[in-house]
């Protein structure tokens, strides 16, 4: 079957850097992609891998290794502002199709 | 103005209704989704299409139908609506590449 995982809740301080891990089992791949999105709001695009690697774009990078089936999106100089839901998803089946994770609420704290 | 638009915003139904929920976009994309979010679960694929003459069922499209009017339109049906369809549904649009584009979403209740 096809699945991605990836924690449900994350806590951080302002100011903090917080990883957010993905793992996916799927019938293809063809790249992880991550979104983000705010409380009422729709997904928005943040980043992309096809290939294994730290992809960097200002405070946020994200990393991918595809032998382990792995990923993670790492958030530094977290703001109050980063606190929302972050959605890890990967292309699948010839690349025409996109599967989701559950998504991880990201809450910061002062 | 809003790249990728949808109607209505809200909708409150009841069992058994026929609804259309529409999404228009002016990306000049050819790709274009339909998706339904409910808590917990993430964005499941109801449908996708390519272009005007294809159109191909995603994870949970029982109970859907979708229509695909024009490179810009892309309708999403729920034929005879049941509460259990009650989610946030969005539409989004992608180039060959890997970014979706997502509407603001059409929160529908079915009574």
């Amino acid at each position: 079957g096809q699945s991605l995982e990836q924690p449900s809740e994350v806590t951080a301080v302002e100011g903090a850097i917080v990883q957010i891990n993905c793992t996916y089992q799927t019938s293809g791949f063809y790249g992880l992609s991550w979104y983000q999105q705010h409380d009422g709001g729709a997904p928005t695009f943040l980043s992309y891998n096809g290939l294994d690697g730290l992809e960097e774009t200002g405070r946020f990078s994200s990393f991918l290794s595809r032998s382990d089936s792995y990923g993670y999106l790492l958030l530094q100089e977290l703001q109050m502002k980063d606190s929302a839901s972050y959605f890890c998803a990967v292309r699948d089946e010839g690349g025409f199709k996109t599967i989701f994770g559950a998504g991880t609420r990201l809450f910061v704290k002062a | 103005d809003a790249d990728v638009t949808q109607t209505p915003r809200n909708r409150i139904t009841k069992t058994g209704k026929r609804i259309m929920l529409e999404c228009s976009q002016t990306k000049g994309h050819d790709r274009m989704y339909w998706y339904r979010q409910d808590p917990g679960l993430g964005l499941r694929l109801i449908y996708y299409s390519f272009d005007v003459k294809d159109i191909n069922k995603g994870e949970i499209s029982d109970g859907y139908s979708v229509s695909r009017q024009a490179q810009a339109k892309f309708s999403l049906s729920l034929e005879s609506a049941i509460p259990n369809q009650t989610a946030l549904y969005f539409c989004a649009t992608s180039d060959e590449y890997n970014e979706q584009f997502f509407g603001p979403g059409t929160r529908l209740t079915v009574l």
